[in-house]
């Protein structure tokens, strides 16, 4: 069984600030593991993801994560905020890379980002 | 690059009658077909997984009679909930991964209201 937590729920940060989002998983098996954004009323976006391969990932818009196994974490960076990065960022964990493994949401936090 | 349409982004019902939410695979073949509704400020829950062609799979505690799911082609699956009521106002996403792929790829969300 695979389970994420996200702590807090909301994350504020001025525009230019380093962006920090933590996630941490648990695993039965080896995890691979997802970073989604959401904007209002939308879909999810797939922001990078971890299949086992280079612990350091990096994604779209200027995001990247470590996986680091012996925190069992995969915290969110960008080192530059944008007001455009304003949304709500969900971690996610699978069992497999397999398209058809199920995905295991954390809560989400609020990205903020002030002027 | 892949997409999933889904329809309507938003709709009223009144308790009582039936809503149906579909979504399109475009330019890519869906063989399988996530389900997830989401509450105010929370997270995804994963209600069902419909698959071309057979039945669809539904989480523990999740109503098969009362959420609907069909997956007639490669390209369509779609969502009724039967007998709305209002604690059944929510976001609904769907999600496909693309053939070969191991990517999830969301539709843009229904907003549910039931009055």
């Amino acid at each position: 069984a695979q389970s994420v937590t996200q702590l807090g729920s909301h994350v504020s940060v001025s525009e230019g600030a380093l962006v920090l989002l933590r996630c941490n998983y648990s695993s039965s098996v080896p995890p691979y593991l997802f970073w989604y954004v959401q904007y209002p009323n939308k879909g999810l976006q797939l922001l990078l993801k971890y299949t086992s391969a280079a612990t350091l990932v990096k994604g779209i818009n200027g995001f990247e994560a470590e996986f680091k196994k012996s925190e069992t974490s995969f915290h969110l960076t960008k080192p530059s905020a944008h007001m455009s990065d304003a949304a709500e960022y969900f971690c996610a964990v699978s069992g497999s890379t397999g398209a058809n493994s199920k995905l295991t949401f954390g809560k989400g936090i609020t990205l903020s980002v002030r002027p | 690059g892949a997409v999933v349409s889904q329809h309507p982004s938003w709709v009223i019902c009144k308790s009582g009658t039936s809503v149906k939410i579909e979504c399109r695979s475009l330019d890519f073949q869906a063989t399988t077909m996530f389900w997830y509704r989401q509450f105010p400020k929370q997270s995804l829950m994963l209600m069902a997984t419909s698959n071309e062609g057979s039945k669809a799979t539904y989480e523990q505690g999740v109503e098969k009679d009362k959420f609907l799911i069909n997956h007639a082609s490669l390209t369509l699956s779609t969502l009724t909930v039967t007998s709305a009521h209002p604690e059944d106002s929510s976001f609904y996403i769907c999600s496909a991964p693309a053939s070969g792929g191991t990517t999830l790829h969301f539709g843009n969300g229904t907003r549910l209201t039931v009055t």
